[in-house]
């Protein structure tokens, strides 16, 4: 059975850093791109982040370039995203998800249940 | 960026009638190379998270059960809950991942009459 588990989501001071992880379990992960999707309080879905089956390729949502990091292990089976210089907009559920089709332009056909994201003084 | 619009943002259905869904995107979705609708459909029930259930505009993934149809074209999206159940109470989703951006349409919430 596929499966993705998302951890690491906290309450965190604006300017502060968090990093998430996605375990990955019940397929090849190796040979996935994966994708991280978060979704404000109350509010509908944003993509955030791609990255390629070998981590050579990543791509990210505009607002947040430069700040947020998405990277794997694919020995460890896991997806990771740090997320740095956060602000009270980036609170979210973030979602980890695999990308069904071998391409950054993907539908995502496995979702984690999320880790929650709070920005918060 | 394409936008992506869905319409209604709610609709309360009778059970057993049928629920439709519209989805516009602001630029076609059809990649002329290979024909296909970059368009895929997800439903979120409360608490849980999104679930796949239509990808290239109109392919239901698997277990999805047949009372869920898709169709369109380039612009113009529909999802259709044939004979609505309880088990369908949910917000629906489309996106466009015809572009890195893969926009989400703002969502249209389900509910019973």
């Amino acid at each position: 059975e596929v499966q993705v588990v998302e951890s690491g989501g906290d309450l965190v001071q604006p300017g502060g850093s968090l990093r998430l992880s996605c375990a990955a379990s019940g397929f090849t992960f190796s040979t996935y791109w994966m994708t991280w999707v978060r979704q404000a309080p109350g509010k509908g879905l944003e993509w955030v982040a791609n990255i390629k089956h070998d981590g050579s390729e990543k791509y990210y949502v505009d607002s947040v370039k430069g700040r947020f990091t998405i990277s794997r292990d694919n020995a460890r089976n896991s997806l990771y995203l740090e997320l740095n210089s956060l602000r009270a907009d980036d609170s979210a559920i973030y979602y980890c998800a695999r990308v069904g089709r071998d391409s950054q332009y993907g539908y995502f056909d496995y979702w984690g249940r999320g880790t929650l994201v709070t920005v918060s003084s | 960026d394409i936008v992506m619009t869905q319409s209604p943002d709610s609709l309360a259905v009778s059970l057993g009638e049928r629920a439709t869904i519209n989805c516009k995107s602001s630029q076609s979705v059809l990649w002329s190379s290979n024909n296909k609708n970059y368009l895929a459909w997800y439903q979120q029930k409360p608490g849980q998270p999104p679930k796949l259930l239509f990808y290239w505009a109109s392919t239901r993934e698997s277990g999805v059960p047949d009372r869920f149809s898709a169709s369109g074209s380039e612009t113009d999206f529909t999802l259709t809950i044939s004979s609505l159940q309880a088990a369908d109470v949910a917000i629906y989703y489309c996106q466009e991942y015809y572009t890195m951006a893969h926009t989400f349409g703002g969502g249209t919430k389900v509910e019973i009459k």
